[in-house]
């Protein structure tokens, strides 16, 4: 089955440092990738889509400018927490939709948890 | 707006059947997902309703009736490791997920 793989698991950062994580698609290309902010016993909330090639699109109340997306190639898509506080600790989700399929087909990676001190 | 409601915890006994319910409120629908979220781990796909009826897949199956804005998931023979949070979401006309908050699932030995 598609496989989707999130690096760092867990990470632990000061306030005011930037944080990267990495979701990879293992064996199949992603045109399209979704990342969720999920906070403890909430749903899980939608941050942007980022499709291949192309600038991300992103959901109203995120900034474009503290959470930058990069899909530079089918199977990566990149996103950086900048100037990271507090109340950004949270768990984060990438999703991959992989080429040619439809909307129905989408898969999850493991999750990143992020605790800003 | 755009809702989904789902209990927010249930209990069950170890072997028994559970039901939890979902109702949502979408601009638009083009089907509605279950997946079950353990502690601390990404969702797993567990069914896709479009239609409506019950779609039935080994211990778990899933009910949809379009009209009244409602599904549930059944599990039947409940075991200790089911014990997870069930995520109802929901397709707008965009295909964009709505998700709901999860209801927690406690399994008693």
């Amino acid at each position: 089955g598609a496989v989707v793989s999130q690096h760092p698991s867990r990470v632990i950062c000061k306030s005011g440092t930037s944080v990267k994580i990495e979701c990879r698609s293992l064996d199949f290309q992603a045109t399209t990738m979704f990342w969720y902010r999920q906070f403890p016993k909430k749903s899980l909330m939608l941050m942007a889509t980022s499709n291949e090639g192309s600038k991300a699109t992103y959901e109203q109340g995120v900034e474009k400018d503290k959470f930058l997306i990069n899909h530079a190639s089918l199977t990566l898509s990149t996103l950086t927490v900048t100037s990271a506080h507090p109340e950004d600790s949270s768990f984060y989700i990438c999703s991959a939709r992989p080429r040619n399929k439809g909307p129905l087909e989408q898969f999850f990676g493991p999750g990143t948890r992020l605790t800003v001190l | 707006g755009q809702n989904i409601d789902q209990p927010t915890e249930m209990t069950a006994t170890e072997g028994a059947i559970v039901q939890i319910n979902c109702t949502y409120q979408t601009s638009g629908f083009n089907g509605l997902f279950w997946y079950q979220q353990h502690a601390g781990e990404a969702p797993t796909f567990l069914s896709y309703n479009v239609l409506d009826g019950l779609e039935e897949k080994g211990r778990f199956s899933s009910f949809l009736s379009r009209s009244k804005g409602y599904s549930y998931l059944l599990l039947k023979e409940l075991q200790m490791k089911d014990s997870a949070s069930y995520l109802c979401a929901v397709w707008d006309s965009n295909y964009q997920l709505i998700w709901g908050a999860g209801t927690k699932l406690i399994i008693k030995p």
